[in-house]
């Protein structure tokens, strides 16, 4: 059973600011890393996919995966009120279809 | 428009009912997935199929059932043996292609009557 701890919310941040969202996991033998969003009363949507050691940016998104460390981030430049909804880490294995996720963490942005 | 298409969007179940809910896709996927979410906690797997025909238990599928006659459908039952249902159930599909991401339907809220 991989297991995917993500750090505790809400998280509040003022409007324009950078939003940071950590996500550890159990499995070495890991090899996919998404991060989705879940806007309240909706289904996730894919924000971020990374596989490979650094980062990796997108628009204001930027994915960081260290994997000696089992550590996977994303952080959220530019913070907008939109960008408030919980965000889910799922880590994803090298012999199965399979994704874990994490409970997920709650941001805010304060206008 | 390809898509995930979750029916209906609200159930509601009766005491000793069973009810389905219906997953289609045609993203011509062969993976797909049924997770359950509780009010502020993460998805939990039930049930996942990678092939038509062939379905595998998630880590909480007592009192829930699935088939996979199709490569589009993928249907889930709750059971009366399910004491707690109340929750948002969540249909996702993915291709078999290594590390591809799993993407979602909009999801079905059932509660008990």
């Amino acid at each position: 059973q991989k297991e995917v701890e993500q750090n505790s919310g809400p998280l509040s941040v003022p409007e324009g600011a950078i939003a940071s969202l950590n996500c550890t996991y159990s499995d070495r033998g890991s090899q996919s890393f998404f991060w989705y969003r879940q806007y309240s009363g909706k289904s996730p949507e894919l924000i971020m996919s990374i596989y490979s050691n650094g980062d990796k940016e997108d628009g204001r998104f930027t994915a960081q995966l260290n994997k000696a460390s089992q550590y996977v981030s994303l952080l959220i430049r530019d913070s907008q009120p939109s960008d408030s909804a919980t965000y889910l880490c799922a880590v994803g294995g090298p012999s199965d279809y399979k994704l874990s996720f994490g409970a997920g963490t709650t941001v805010t942005v304060r206008a | 428009d390809g898509g995930i298409t979750q029916s209906p969007k609200y159930l509601f179940r009766k005491e000793g009912q069973n009810v389905t809910l219906s997953c289609e896709q045609n993203l011509n996927h062969d993976a797909m997935y049924w997770y359950r979410q509780d009010p502020g906690q993460g998805l939990r797997l039930i049930y996942y199929s990678q092939i038509v025909n062939d379905f595998q238990k998630g880590d909480i599928a007592e009192g829930y059932s699935v088939s996979r006659e199709k490569k589009e459908s993928f249907p889930l039952t709750v059971t009366s043996a399910q004491k707690n249902p109340t929750a948002f159930y969540l249909c996702a599909s993915r291709t078999i292609a290594s590390n591809q991401p799993q993407h979602f339907g909009d999801g079905t809220r059932l509660s008990i009557l």
